[in-house]
């Protein structure tokens, strides 16, 4: 079974510039989950939606973070415009509602830097 | 008070070890808690979910107490494998689906 896809896997760009990371959750769930992880910081939860909605986006640091999900299978999470203090992992996760929607599936999750 | 804390480590153990992590957290009402097992530059990936008292599977123990708040897991007979880190989730206990993860246990086992 095919898992939490993301791309790109790396992505290196210069502070300024437009960066979009796009996820597709496993088929079915429908929870998805945006997470940024630092050394500094840890595992850190962006924003998350549920059937497409978002839910909560408290996590999101500023104006230069917005994601999208225009459906079930795909979401994006773009920075504009970035900074190298944006340089971080970035995860996607999903989950299904129907076993508490507590359990969730990571992506390989994609490795931006920006200088 | 953080809401989840780990001590970060790491512990080096040798094969074959028993090695135990501690994990507290804030949340009274958190009903569920998760271990996560994060290799380097790898996702985080679901090793043991608690909902009662405790769990069990193979090597793993995970422990839980409620009136300390803390969780722990014990892994018995360590393997060069197990090296990684171990995020400590507690669940939110609102029917917030978005989970606090600890910042991790770094575990080494070495030959």
């Amino acid at each position: 079974d095919a898992g939490v896809i993301q791309s790109p896997r790396h992505e290196v760009t210069e502070m300024g510039q437009e960066v979009t990371l796009r996820c597709k959750p496993i088929s079915g769930h429908d929870y998805l989950f945006w997470y940024r992880q630092t050394m500094m910081r840890g595992l850190e939860l962006l924003i998350y939606f549920n059937n497409n909605v978002p839910i909560d986006d408290s996590g999101m640091p500023e104006d230069r973070f917005s994601a999208k999900m225009p459906n079930a299978s795909f979401s994006t999470l773009k920075i504009q415009p970035s900074e190298p203090r944006d340089s971080a992992v970035y995860f996607c996760a999903s989950s299904a509602g129907q076993d508490g929607g507590e359990t969730q599936y990571f992506g390989p999750g994609t490795r931006l830097l920006v200088l | 008070r953080k809401e989840v804390e780990q001590d970060p480590g790491p512990f080096n153990v040798p094969e074959g070890a028993t090695v135990a992590f501690n994990c507290t957290y804030s949340n009274s009402a958190s009903q569920s808690f998760f271990w996560y097992r994060q290799d380097c530059r790898k996702e985080p990936k679901l090793l043991m979910s608690v909902y009662s008292s405790g769990n069990e599977d193979g090597r793993f123990t995970a422990q839980l107490n409620r009136a300390s708040q803390y969780i722990s897991l014990l892994i018995r007979d360590s393997k060069l494998s197990d090296s990684a880190t171990y995020l400590c989730v507690p669940s939110s206990g609102t029917g917030r689906r978005a989970l606090t993860f600890g910042s991790g246990t770094r575990l080494q086992v070495q030959p």
